[in-house]
């Protein structure tokens, strides 16, 4: 079974901290993608990368970095969390010939 | 730029009524793919088609249709004979056929399927 995996389903962190979400998926796939999801928003691209330690600015990149030292792993980072941070966070998967996008569970996300 | 546009940002019907999920896209590009992704409460997207820019041909598929009209950029999606288990919500999105290149998504209906 194909598997896009995101190491925390709930998570908690202050204002001010370093946050590490982390994404793994087991399909050998060339692209890889972070989403943020909030209500009345759908989903906006964050990063993404089309391949090992490359990288592309989505819509809303301010205040995330990512990291692909891997072909599997995707980490996306929250230099110094805020408040607006707070949201549900998708990670996924996809091979470059544009088929469709495997999602993992999300990560939400909650800054206090 | 792209753009999807989803204008129903909420719908309740009755079950076993039919429903049609409106989708409108803008993009420069000749060449593209158009998706509908649906999101039910447990949370995990699940992909349930894929369509080029090429092939117009509406497609089935079991109580699902979808129609695509490059005339009037849009992507509809209809659910016949609706269920409960229909209720979620649904992403219309698209990318560029060409390349590494972003998805980008609506902001999704959310679909009531009323017992």
């Amino acid at each position: 079974d194909v598997k896009v995996t995101q190491s925390s389903r709930y998570l908690v962190k202050r204002t001010g901290e370093k946050v590490f979400l982390e994404c793994v998926q087991d399909m050998d796939h060339e692209n890889m993608f972070w989403y943020r999801q909030d209500p009345g928003l759908g989903l906006r691209l964050i990063y993404f990368s089309y391949d090992v330690k490359m990288k592309e600015k989505g819509d809303i990149p301010e205040g995330y970095s990512v990291s692909r030292e891997k072909k599997e792993r995707f980490s996306l980072i929250l230099e110094s969390a805020s408040t607006n941070q707070t949201s549900m966070y998708l990670c996924a998967s996809r091979t470059v010939d544009n088929e469709k996008l495997f999602f993992g569970s999300g990560t939400q996300l909650s800054v206090l | 730029a792209q753009k999807v546009t989803q204008a129903q940002t909420e719908i309740s019907v009755v079950e076993k009524e039919d429903v049609t999920l409106d989708c409108v896209y803008e993009t420069r590009d000749t060449t593209y793919y158009l998706f509908w992704y649906k999101q039910p409460p447990s949370g995990e997207l699940v992909f349930l088609i894929r369509r080029n820019s090429f092939d117009e041909q509406n497609e089935i598929s079991g109580r699902y249709s979808w129609n695509f009209q490059k005339s009037t950029s849009s992507f509809n999606f209809t659910i016949t004979a609706s269920q409960v288990v229909d209720s979620a919500v649904y992403f219309c999105a698209l990318s560029e056929a060409v390349g590494d290149d972003k998805i980008i998504f609506g902001k999704g209906t959310r679909l009531h399927i009323l017992p």
